[in-house]
């Protein structure tokens, strides 16, 4: 079957960097989504990776390494308003988005 | 602004009753979709429509019906709803198929059947 895994809860602190996870069991891969999802909000893109390698936004970067079929999103100088919800989805040989259940990030000052 | 709209954010309905969850996007996006979202669960697709009057199934459409006679709207429609179909709902659209590109989600609709 397939599968997409990330942690289910991650506590930070304010000004520090974390690294939130996502490992997939697909069948093909056409591309990795990451989004923020604030509490009873809207998910909002963040990044998209097709290519190995890390793609950096601002403080945000993802990386992607398609062989170990596994991603990582990089939150910098974290602020009170990262505090979220982060949805890791990927897109399989048949252009099918298969999320994954989301990591919650708890910022604490 | 761009943006998706859903209405309504919040329903409480009885079993049986039937209900539609409007959905408008004005960013004349060729693509639009439904997800629910469980807790411990990720997104689902319940419908998608490519294009106006194309619509097809995504992975959980039981109990579900949907239409695209404009390009703008979306509606979902729950012909008889049971409480298995409480969930938190997402509209979302893209200029193209989502799992190429960006998504853009409404702000859902939290809908409990009683």
């Amino acid at each position: 079957g397939q599968n997409i895994d990330q942690p289910t809860e991650m506590t930070a602190t304010e000004g520090a960097i974390v690294q939130i996870n996502c490992t997939y069991q697909t069948s093909g891969f056409n591309g990795l989504f990451w989004y923020q999802q604030h509490a009873g909000e809207a998910p909002t893109f963040l990044s998209y990776n097709v290519l190995d390698g890390l793609e950096e936004k601002g403080r945000f970067s993802s990386f992607l390494s398609r062989s170990k079929g596994y991603s990582y999103l990089l939150l910098k100088e974290l602020q009170m308003k990262d505090s979220a919800s982060y949805l890791c989805a990927v897109s399989d040989s048949n252009y099918q988005l298969i999320w994954g259940a989301g990591t919650k990030l708890i910022i604490k000052p | 602004e761009a943006q998706v709209t859903q209405n309504p954010r919040y329903l409480i309905t009885v079993t049986g009753k039937k209900l539609t969850v409007t959905c408008s996007q004005n960013m004349n996006h060729e693509y639009m979709s439904w997800y629910r979202q469980d807790p411990g669960l990720g997104l689902r697709q319940i419908y998608y429509s490519m294009n106006v009057e194309v619509t097809d199934k995504g992975d959980v459409p039981e109990g579900y019906k949907v239409s695209r006679k404009e390009k703008r709207n979306f509606p979902l429609i729950l012909e008889s709803p049971s409480p298995n179909q409480t969930s938190l709902y997402f509209c979302a659209s893209g200029t193209g198929d989502l799992a190429v590109g960006e998504a853009f989600f409404g702000q859902g609709t939290r809908l409990t059947v009683v």
